[in-house]
């Protein structure tokens, strides 16, 4: 299973966009690429997947390029809500997967 | 996407008892279950892929007689955790994936041996 590496934190303010980058230098043919968020005390929760490119839906933006070796989280104008922890997650789909530390946000007033 | 529930979401037990804690989907049969601990301000830890209808797969350095796990059902499985210990109170989260496009979360059970 490919590792990931995150940055530990990230601050932000109301109505920013915030891009949360995940490295995974050895991610393999088969891997996707699947971001969770984990509030305190909650299980983690799906916001977005991709194999290649971009993909975006309601809430975030996913983008990946060409090599795969990188992908980054777009959230568009946060607000104090997505205050939590982001996992960026590398494996076949269906497979156990390992978590990483994660990246926690903070988005102040 | 699938609905996962666990029971129960927060449990207080003495030391040396033991604690059962249920996973259930609720809208998809489940071949494989995973398992996982967190403690506090750290990530989530794998411990097992729990199997239906076979025995459990650990992983390494979770020991199999404490953490004892059932998957007797395509929509059930439990984790019981035996003579717990003040070490074992952590958060514990439960996921099915099996046939979905990616995987779904239990809400957690918060487990404190006193």
């Amino acid at each position: 299973l490919a590792k990931t590496t995150q940055p530990i934190s990230m601050d932000s303010y109301e109505g920013q966009e915030v891009n949360i980058t995940c490295s995974h230098n050895n991610i393999a043919t088969n891997d996707y690429i699947t971001w969770y968020q984990q509030f305190p005390s909650q299980g983690p929760r799906f916001i977005i997947q991709g194999y290649k490119t971009k993909v975006t839906n309601e809430v975030a933006s996913l983008f990946i390029p060409a090599d795969r070796k990188s992908s980054t989280l777009s959230l568009p104008r946060v607000s104090l809500s997505d205050t939590a922890v982001y996992y960026c997650l590398v494996g076949d789909r269906n497979n156990d997967m390992r978590f990483g530390a994660g990246t926690r946000l903070t988005v102040k007033p | 996407g699938a609905v996962v529930s666990q029971h129960p979401s927060w449990v207080i037990c003495k030391s040396g008892t033991s604690v059962k804690i249920e996973c259930r989907s609720l809208d998809f049969q489940a071949t494989t279950m995973f398992w996982y601990r967190q403690f506090p301000k750290q990530s989530l830890m794998l411990m097992a892929t729990s199997n239906e209808g076979s025995k459990a797969t650990y992983e390494q350095g979770v020991e199999k007689d404490k953490f004892l796990i059932n998957h007797a059902s395509l929509t059930l499985s439990t984790l019981t955790v035996t003579s717990a210990h003040p070490e074992d109170s952590s958060f514990y989260i439960c996921s099915l994936g099996s046939g979905l496009e990616t995987q779904y979360f239990g809400p957690g059970t918060r487990l404190l041996v006193l």
